[in-house]
Parts: C-alpha cells; structure tokens; sequence
C-alpha cells in the first residue's frame, strides 16, 4: 500500500517562506511523479506542479512560478516543497499526491501551514 | 491556467441518482485527455473515485461512474448513501502549460 507521509503543522509570518517535505514508502520512488495540490480554506483543490523524482525535473503553475521551489532526496524518498515570500492568501493545506498516468492516485495527509503576522 | 467547470452543488435523497458535470473551457477535454474524478470527505485528503474517463479503482462503489462526451464529462452517483455527501473535484490535463494538470471547481453533494 502506497504511503505518502507529509510534514507538520507550520506557522509563519508574512515574507517567510516554508519547506514542506512529503516521504514516500512502499513503492519505487523514482517510477513516479509527484504532484503539489494547495487547498485554501474552505475553497477547492490548486494544482500547483509536478516534480520527476528520477532527474528532479518540475514543472509549475504558472501561478507559482518564482515563489515555489520542488525538490527530491532519492536516498531518503522524500519530496520537498517550498513556498518563499508567504502572504496571508496561502494559508492552506498542502497536499502531496503520487502521479500515475496522469492522475492522482495515492495522496499525503496534508500539511497546513498558517501565515499570520 | 484552463478552466474546467462544475456547479457548486447538488443534492439528492437517499438512494437517488445525481449527476455531476464537468465542463471545459479551453478544449481539454475535448482535445482528448482524460478526465478523473475526485471526492473529498470533510477533513480528509481527495481520494481518487475514477480514472481515465470511465474506471473505478479498485474499492470504489460501482454506484460511481463516470462517462465522457465532446468537451463536457460527467460523474454519476446511483443509489445516494449518506456516506457520500462530500466535495467532487473533476481533473483533467492543462494543454496550455505541457506537463500541467487543472482541477474543476468541486461540487459539494448534499444528501438530503
């Protein structure tokens, strides 16, 4: 059974940025991608992009680019994302999920992070 | 960023049939990629319901099933259980952005 385990819980002030990691078990982590998906409070799922674990290539909505950074540690399994210059509108819960053909298939528990000054 | 879009909600009484849609705005869908489908319990992550158009992971009610048709696509949810009242998010591929995928809206099931 696929696992995705995500970091806790983050508090931040407004201008920090936050690194969320996503641990991946019970699969071979370079076979598939993984996808970020941000949901802010009491609003839908936001697709914010995709890292290939094999070569760490990303790709990232163009919504985010600039400001979040995917990166991957193939000896621990582990996926990271971080989101720099953190403004009130991105307290959300952060989700990581596993790509399989072009659907989500396996997803973390999800991260929230508050920005609050 | 496309844009797919879903009604914000729907309901139905127990055991009855609802209907979802899922409708594209920038020749998605009808360009070809699939569509999967999502549903979301209250304080849970999403869970995959169907994938590629039409196929139920292993697990999932056959009371779900999901269809496809030129540039719209469709969830169907037989025989309503309070158990599935939840958020439905449709997803398809981004053909603006390569390698980018979208997510509808979501539309909030009330079983009444």
């Amino acid at each position: 059974q696929v696992h995705l385990v995500q970091s806790g819980a983050e508090v931040k002030k407004p201008g920090a940025s936050v690194k969320i990691s996503c641990k991946a078990s019970e699969y071979t982590f370079t076979n598939y991608y993984i996808h970020w998906v941000r949901q802010a409070p009491g609003h839908g799922l936001e697709w914010m992009g995709i890292i290939n674990p094999t070569g760490g290539s990303t790709t990232y909505a163009q919504k985010f680019q600039g400001r979040v950074t995917m990166t991957r540690d193939t000896s621990t399994s582990t996926v990271y994302m971080e989101v720099s210059s953190l403004r009130s509108e991105d307290t959300a819960i952060f989700y990581c999920a596993r790509d399989s053909r072009g659907f989500l298939d396996s997803w973390g528990q999800g991260t929230l992070v508050t920005v609050s000054s | 960023q496309s844009v797919l879009t879903q009604p914000p909600s729907v309901s139905g009484a127990p055991g009855q049939r609802v209907t979802i849609s899922c409708t594209d705005s920038s020749s998605n869908i009808g360009a070809g990629y699939d569509v999967h489908w999502y549903q979301q319990l209250p304080g849970t992550a999403p869970k995959l319901l169907i994938f590629g158009n039409t196929n139920r992971p292993s697990g999932v009610p056959d009371r779900f099933s999901g269809s496809k048709s030129g540039t719209s696509a469709s969830l169907a949810i037989t025989g309503l259980q309070a158990e599935d009242e939840a958020v439905y998010y449709c997803q398809s591929y981004d053909n603006l952005l390569s390698g980018s995928r979208v997510f509808g809206g979501g539309t909030k099931l009330t079983v009444l």
